[in-house]
């Protein structure tokens, strides 16, 4: 079945690091790809999608481009803040016909001032 | 406006008891989903509405889940002889329409002793 992969264990880095979290994934047909965030005590939200291959979504400074010949939708932003700590998952909607989601073990991220 | 809710945000019960989780979508969402998440892990695929209807259970785990939406709006989660491994947090999520963004609600968290 379809599913998702990311990076192992938690993400710990300082103000305006560089962030880097990978994702790849497995899928039958042509998914649409997605990231969400967790922010502490909130609900998940959208983060950014991409529809098709060489889109690149982006929001809030974080982009991510859904690349079919890697498989992989690495999310990524150049000077992170304190207030970019939390969970971020990677997901996929694949050729269901209902749009259910298949995410990710999510990835910790925690930035330090 | 207001978002996703769920209730309880907490339930604790003890082994073999029947729980009921509520999800009250956005208002005029025709689409809502529910999803299970165990510790450490994403968001797992449960059930998805289409109006009143089922349109996708394939991701209940067994047959003492079971999930309602009589009138297309409001939808109750329903666990028999509930077991320790059902413990989790289970996440409601409802969308306008097949293809647009799904708003996830701040989940029940799920405790069975």
């Amino acid at each position: 079945g379809d599913s998702v992969t990311q990076m192992e264990g938690p993400v710990t880095l300082s103000e305006e690091a560089f962030l880097t979290i990978n994702c790849t994934y497995t899928a039958t047909g042509y998914p649409s790809l997605f990231w969400y965030v967790q922010y502490p005590g909130e609900g998940l939200q959208l983060l950014l999608k991409a529809t098709k291959a060489d889109d690149k979504g982006s929001n809030k400074g974080f982009e991510a481009t859904y690349r079919k010949e890697t498989t992989s939708f690495h999310l990524e932003k150049g000077s992170v803040q304190v207030s970019d700590s939390a969970v971020y998952f990677c997901a996929l909607s694949g050729d269901y016909g209902n749009n259910r989601l298949a995410f990710g073990k999510g990835n910790q991220v925690v930035v330090i001032p | 406006g207001a978002g996703v809710s769920q209730t309880p945000s907490n339930k604790v019960t003890e082994k073999g008891k029947y729980v009921e989780l509520r999800c009250d979508p956005i208002s005029g969402h025709t689409a809502l989903y529910w999803y299970r998440q165990s510790l450490g892990q994403g968001p797992e695929f449960l059930i998805y509405f289409q109006g009143t209807g089922a349109a996708d259970d394939s991701g209940l785990p067994n047959d003492r889940f079971f999930a309602v939406r009589p009138e297309g709006s409001v939808s109750t989660l329903k666990i028999q002889r509930t077991e320790r491994g059902d413990s989790a947090v289970y996440l409601c999520a409802s969308s306008s329409s097949l293809g647009y963004e799904q708003f996830f609600g701040p989940g029940t968290r799920l405790t069975v002793l």
